[in-house]
């Protein structure tokens, strides 16, 4: 069964600095790999996914996100964070092949200060 | 485009009392889910369906019922109402061919309290 761990509860990043919001998973087959992001009061917004090709994937809002096979990582980053980069962050993944129900990370809440 | 609606954004129910949580999305997608999501646990899935007239059951399916009759609509049941139900639900769609599964798309929730 596949599985996805956040090991941060939360993420704390001044403006301007570089951010990076941690992803782990366990899945049979190659991954196909998501994050999305969530603010107040508000449903999942997808950012990014990653199938096949080149580790480093760019998303929505200046986010990008680096594929590692042999640490089976998958960690989200971007070069300089915003305040209205605060939100709740969840990683997702499922296997690549066939349908297989998309599993979540428990999330990580990102509070930029200004 | 209003992508995935649902209705009620907020309800208060009593012990043992049903209401149905409805969801409708216009983008023609072929999958749709319902999850629940509680503080610190991330989202869990309660069931999905491939298409109209198809439902299967997710990781937390106990409670709860669900039913497709139109591509677009898939709603949620609840007959009697507990209070480990109190969560926020959330509906999402997606679409699936042959290249695979396209990223799923949230409505912005149903806060559900039961006292």
């Amino acid at each position: 069964a596949q599985s996805v761990a956040q090991p941060e509860d939360q993420v704390n990043v001044a403006e301007g600095n570089p951010l990076t919001v941690k992803c782990t998973y366990s899945v049979s087959g190659n991954p196909y790999l998501f994050w999305y992001v969530q603010y107040p009061n508000r449903g999942l917004q997808f950012l990014l996914k990653y199938i096949t090709g080149d580790n480093l994937v760019k998303g929505s809002y200046g986010f990008e996100a680096e594929f590692n096979k042999s640490q089976t990582s998958f960690h989200l980053k971007k070069p300089s964070a915003l305040v209205s980069d605060s939100a709740l962050y969840f990683c997702a993944v499922r296997p690549y092949t066939g349908f297989q129900k998309l599993v979540f990370g428990t999330g990580t809440r990102l509070l930029v200060s200004p | 485009n209003a992508g995935v609606t649902q209705t009620p954004k907020f309800r208060i129910l009593k012990i043992g009392q049903s209401m149905t949580l409805q969801c409708t999305q216009d983008m023609n997608h072929n999958y749709m889910y319902w999850y629940r999501q509680d503080p610190g646990m991330g989202l869990k899935l309660i069931y999905y369906s491939v298409g109209a007239g198809i439902t299967d059951k997710g990781e937390v399916p106990n409670g709860y019922n669900v039913s497709r009759s139109t591509t677009e609509d898939f709603p949620l049941r609840l007959e009697l109402a507990a209070p480990s139900q109190t969560s926020v639900y959330f509906c999402a769609s997606s679409y699936y061919d042959r290249v695979g599964h396209q990223p799923q798309h949230f409505g912005d929730g149903t806060r559900l309290s039961i006292l």
